[in-house]
């Protein structure tokens, strides 16, 4: 079993519309958890980390659930500009992150 | 300000030559990571430099693989006798990791796009 899984998608989303995907740790011990966006051939860069709590970021919001190992990324009101993969990204002890393979996003007009 | 950079941003090598693949991080950041990005796939990682400690290697596919990180600085990966399933994009990132910070914000450079003919 991979330690961070992700539905490859990709995610076909109407603008305006609202998605939701989630990412799966296997390592019980995970401490730090984020989303990060890369858009095509370019780099991954951070879009929010993702706090015990759940935590917004304007459109974005992300939550935790330690219980079942999971994290979720939902999107409202989706722009064109949201298409991307977003990269699950778990940290256990130690400072190695470990990335998912990725979902990907296309928003559609 | 200057973010990471990475050379050479395209390199062609023919199956059994050595390359080499350098990464300047951002000044100030004490964590350097390099990954591999294969068409299609997720981020592997290969190799995570912190400080003066010893590198994580646990991610180098084989001892074909090396890096090396000069002065804390800038860092080198090398890869021997280079293969066709060697071909992917080597990023590198790095980040400012510290008791003061919680944050563990890795900035990417653009990556080097590597292909073995």
């Amino acid at each position: 079993r991979k330690e961070v899984e992700q539905d490859p998608g990709p995610f076909n989303v109407p603008e305006g519309a609202t998605v939701a995907f989630n990412c799966t740790y296997s390592n019980s011990a995970s401490q730090s958890f984020f989303w990060y966006r890369q858009d095509c051939r370019k780099e991954p860069k951070l879009l929010m980390s993702v706090y015990s709590s759940g935590n917004e970021d304007g459109r974005f919001t992300a939550q935790l659930n330690r219980a079942s190992q999971y994290i979720s990324l939902l999107i409202r009101d989706s722009k064109l500009s949201d298409s991307a993969t977003y990269l699950c990204v778990v940290k256990a002890a130690g400072n190695k992150l470990t990335f998912g393979g990725g979902t990907r996003v296309l928003v559609k007009p | 300000g200057a973010g990471v950079s990475q050379s050479p941003s395209n390199k062609v090598t023919e199956k059994g030559k050595d390359v080499e693949l350098r990464c300047d991080p951002i000044s100030g950041h004490t964590a350097l990571y390099w990954y591999r990005q294969s068409l299609g796939q997720g981020l592997e990682f290969l190799i995570y430099f912190q400080g003066n400690s010893a590198p994580d290697k646990s991610g180098l596919p084989s001892d074909r693989f090396s890096a090396e990180r000069t002065g804390g600085s800038v860092s080198t990966l090398t890869i021997q006798r280079t293969q066709q399933e060697d071909s992917a994009v080597y990023l590198c990132a790095s980040s400012l990791m510290g008791l003061a910070t919680l944050s563990y914000e890795q900035y990417f450079g653009p990556g080097t796009r590597l292909t073995v003919t």
